[in-house]
């Protein structure tokens, strides 16, 4: 059974500040890793994937991924109260049309 | 459309019913899933489509659940003898297909089973 961990949170940190998001996972052969943002009562959308180890940047977001720690995390620099949002990670194998999802952890961004 | 449309998006129902749950997927999107999220849960997959024909339906949590996309387009989640257990948020997703973790969601249905 393929598990995906978050720590739920809540993750307080002050507006301007850098939000660490982490995320482990269970299924070594994972390959492909993404995180989606979800406002309360909203859907999930797509904000960063990565397939690579090491970082890739995106604006104010830099996913990073170990696989052979299997962990990966979302930094947020800047950090707005319009970032204040559940973060979900999501994990796929090879081919795999199936994303398992962690519980998220719900950020909190304080003015 | 612009996006994954999905109704209704909020459905209320008796234990035993029977429900289904529309999605029209973003134009030109090849796949389309089926998650469900319960409360305080990330979203849990259910069942995929590629064209038409269902990939893998063995996920569905029992033989009460069904969908169906005849066109290759809409595909209807269909939920027989509904139970309380099956409230929850169903959320469609669709993507090209070739990056199949880029999913686009759509907003959701909540069923409510009373």
């Amino acid at each position: 059974q393929k598990e995906v961990e978050q720590n739920s949170g809540p993750l307080s940190v002050p507006e301007g500040a850098i939000a660490s998001l982490n995320c482990t996972y269970s299924d070594r052969v994972s390959q492909s890793f993404f995180w989606y943002r979800q406002y309360s009562g909203k859907s999930p959308e797509l904000i960063m994937s990565i397939y690579s180890n090491g970082d890739k940047e995106d604006g104010r977001f830099t996913a990073q991924l170990n696989k052979a720690s299997q962990y990966v995390s979302l930094l947020i620099r800047d950090s707005q109260p319009s970032d204040s949002a559940t973060y979900l990670c999501a994990v796929s194998g090879a081919g795999s049309y199936q994303l398992t999802f962690g519980k998220g952890t719900k950020l909190s961004v304080i003015p | 459309g612009a996006g994954v449309s999905q109704t209704p998006s909020n459905k209320v129902t008796e234990k035993g019913k029977y429900v289904e749950l529309r999605c029209d997927p973003i134009s030109g999107h090849t796949a389309l899933y089926w998650y469900r999220q319960s409360l305080g849960q990330g979203p849990e997959f259910l069942i995929y489509f590629q064209g038409t024909g269902a990939a893998d339906d063995s996920w569905l949590p029992n033989d009460r659940f069904f969908a169906v996309r005849p066109e290759g387009s809409v595909s209807t989640l269909k939920i027989q003898r509904t139970e309380r257990g099956d409230s929850a948020v169903y959320l469609c997703a669709s993507s090209l297909g070739t990056n199949t973790g880029e999913l686009f969601f759509g907003e959701g249905s909540r069923l409510t089973v009373l």
